[in-house]
C-alpha cells in the first residue's frame, strides 16, 4: 500500500540558512499534519492542515511556516534555522480530520 | 500544561511472555486515545486506538484498555516476539473541535530478551 512520502530524507544545513521539506500524503488523504521529534524526545505536533487550509497549529516557531498546495502536499519551509532546530520531521497524512493519522518516514534535519 | 506520560522509560521482557505498557493522561476531555510504535530511524507506526467511549479494544495480539475515571492507558502485547522491540508512544486527541494535532507521551522502549 502507498505511504506517505517524505524528501529529503536527510538535510544538512548551517545556522540562518533556510530548510524546505516536503510531504506527499497517501492518495485520497486530505489532511496533513507535521511533527518535530528531537533526539530522545516524544514528536511535538507543529501544525496540520486539512482541505489546503490551516486546521490546527501547535509549538510551530514563527521563523516557520508551511502550506497546502491543490495536489494535498504539503511544504514546511523553516528559515533563520538554529542549532535546536535539529531534528527528525514527520509528516503524518490522514483521510479527513480526526481519523487515524499514518506516519512517514521523517526528514532528519541537522543544523550545523 | 496538559500533557500524556508514560511511567516506565524501558521495560523488558522475556520473548514469549506478555508486555503491558502503561500511560497515564492528563487532558479529561480528550476523546481518542493512539498507541503508536516506533523503530529505530522509523516514523511511528499506528498500532491501535480507542476512543473515550470505549474501555477496551482488542487487536491482534494488542489489547488497548481505557479507564477515564484514573486518567490511564494501557498497552497489552500477547506472546511478544523480536519484531516488538522499539519505543511506544501513547498519544492522545482533545475533543476540542479543530484541535486535531496529537499529543504524544513520552516513549518507552521495550526490549525483548530471546
Amino acid at each position: 500500500a502507498a505511504g506517505v512520502i517524505q524528501s529529503p530524507r536527510h538535510l544538512i544545513k548551517e545556522k540562518r540558512e533556510t530548510a524546505t521539506l516536503k510531504c506527499y500524503p497517501i492518495p485520497r488523504h486530505d489532511t496533513v499534519y507535521w511533527y518535530q521529534q528531537g533526539p530522545g524526545q516524544d514528536p511535538q505536533f507543529l501544525i496540520s492542515f486539512y482541505e489546503k487550509m490551516q486546521s490546527d497549529k501547535g509549538s510551530i516557531p514563527d521563523r516557520f511556516s508551511a502550506q497546502q498546495f491543490s495536489d494535498y502536499h504539503s511544504e514546511l519551509n523553516m528559515s533563520s534555522l538554529e542549532l535546536g532546530d535539529s531534528a527528525l520531521y514527520f509528516c503524518a497524512s490522514s483521510q479527513s480530520r480526526g481519523n487515524e493519522q499514518y506516519f512517514g518516514p521523517g526528514t532528519r534535519l541537522t543544523v550545523t | 500544561g496538559e500533557s500524556v506520560g508514560l511511567h516506565l522509560p524501558t521495560l523488558s521482557v522475556q520473548e514469549g511472555d506478555n508486555s503491558i505498557i502503561n500511560c497515564a493522561y492528563s487532558n479529561s476531555a480528550s476523546d481518542y486515545f493512539i498507541w503508536y510504535k516506533q523503530e529505530s530511524g522509523k516514523g511511528p507506526q499506528f498500532i491501535i486506538d480507542i476512543r473515550s467511549n470505549m474501555d477496551k479494544r482488542q487487536g491482534q495480539r494488542v489489547t488497548v484498555l481505557l479507564n477515564k475515571t484514573v486518567k490511564h492507558l494501557s498497552l497489552q502485547i500477547a506472546a511478544t516476539q523480536p519484531g516488538d522491540s522499539a519505543v511506544y508512544f501513547c498519544a492522545e486527541r482533545g475533543s476540542g473541535g479543530g484541535a486535531d494535532g496529537l499529543t504524544f507521551g513520552k516513549g518507552t522502549h521495550l526490549i525483548i530478551q530471546p
